[in-house]
């Protein structure tokens, strides 16, 4: 089964608004990991946040995370019609390898 | 540019073929990956390999193949064991992974296999 599930599994809002993805997982970690997919594209690398780091920011984006309750968030803010793509998050575990989630597709209406 | 190239952007498989897709990268990365992903869903690993000449299975490896004879080349063969091989695969690399490397993974712009 996926180490990471993210909610939803869609999402549709307007220019402008904040859009939150939620990404939860299963077994202990080393960090987790943002990414996004265009249509027919490779993933792109969002944001890396390490297991005992529970909020960063890079520009328009902020990822938290909670050990606790093995989960973590994406927030867009001011999102623009060209953030719509897939997003997923992926978990590193020991052994270095990544486990992907099912993604979240964001559409974002002009 | 640094990057990681895959080639061709899309295949076609006959039945009983085998085809082998192409992974070559310039960011001087130790470890390089292959994924599988169907539509709608997430990543699934194949093969990863850590360093040249050695590779390990992923979660999905049967009826595939790989190959890691050049740190820059990592080419992927679907079998015709591979009974249901139509997917978009994708190849990723990062620099070494250790237990704790907190290393991103970097993609190519994926190969869409599909079946004649």
């Amino acid at each position: 089964s996926q180490q990471g599930e993210e909610d939803p599994q869609a999402l549709s809002i307007q220019e402008g608004e904040n859009a939150t993805m939620n990404c939860s997982y299963k077994t202990s970690i080393n960090n987790l990991q943002w990414y996004r997919q265009n249509s027919g594209r490779g993933l792109v690398h969002l944001i890396l946040i390490r297991s005992n780091e529970r909020e960063k920011h890079s520009g328009r984006l902020r990822v938290t995370l909670d050990t606790s309750k093995k989960s973590s968030s994406l927030l867009i803010t001011a999102s623009r019609a060209a953030d719509t793509a897939s997003y997923f998050c992926a978990t590193e575990t020991s052994g270095s390898r990544l486990t992907f989630g099912e993604g979240t597709q964001l559409t974002v209406n002009p | 540019d640094g990057g990681i190239t895959q080639s061709p952007k899309y295949l076609f498989r006959k039945e009983g073929q085998n085809v082998t897709l192409s992974c070559e990268q310039n960011l001087n990365h130790d470890a390089m990956y292959w994924y599988r992903q169907d539509p709608g869903q997430g990543l699934r690993l194949i093969y990863y390999s850590q360093i040249v000449n050695d590779f390990q299975k992923g979660d999905i490896a049967e009826g595939y193949s790989v190959s890691r004879e050049k740190k820059e080349s990592f080419p992927l063969t679907v079998t015709s064991a591979q009974k249901n091989p139509t997917a978009f695969y994708l190849c990723a690399s990062s620099t070494r992974q250790g237990a704790n490397s907190n290393q991103p993974q970097h993609f190519g712009d994926g190969t869409r296999l599909s079946i004649l």
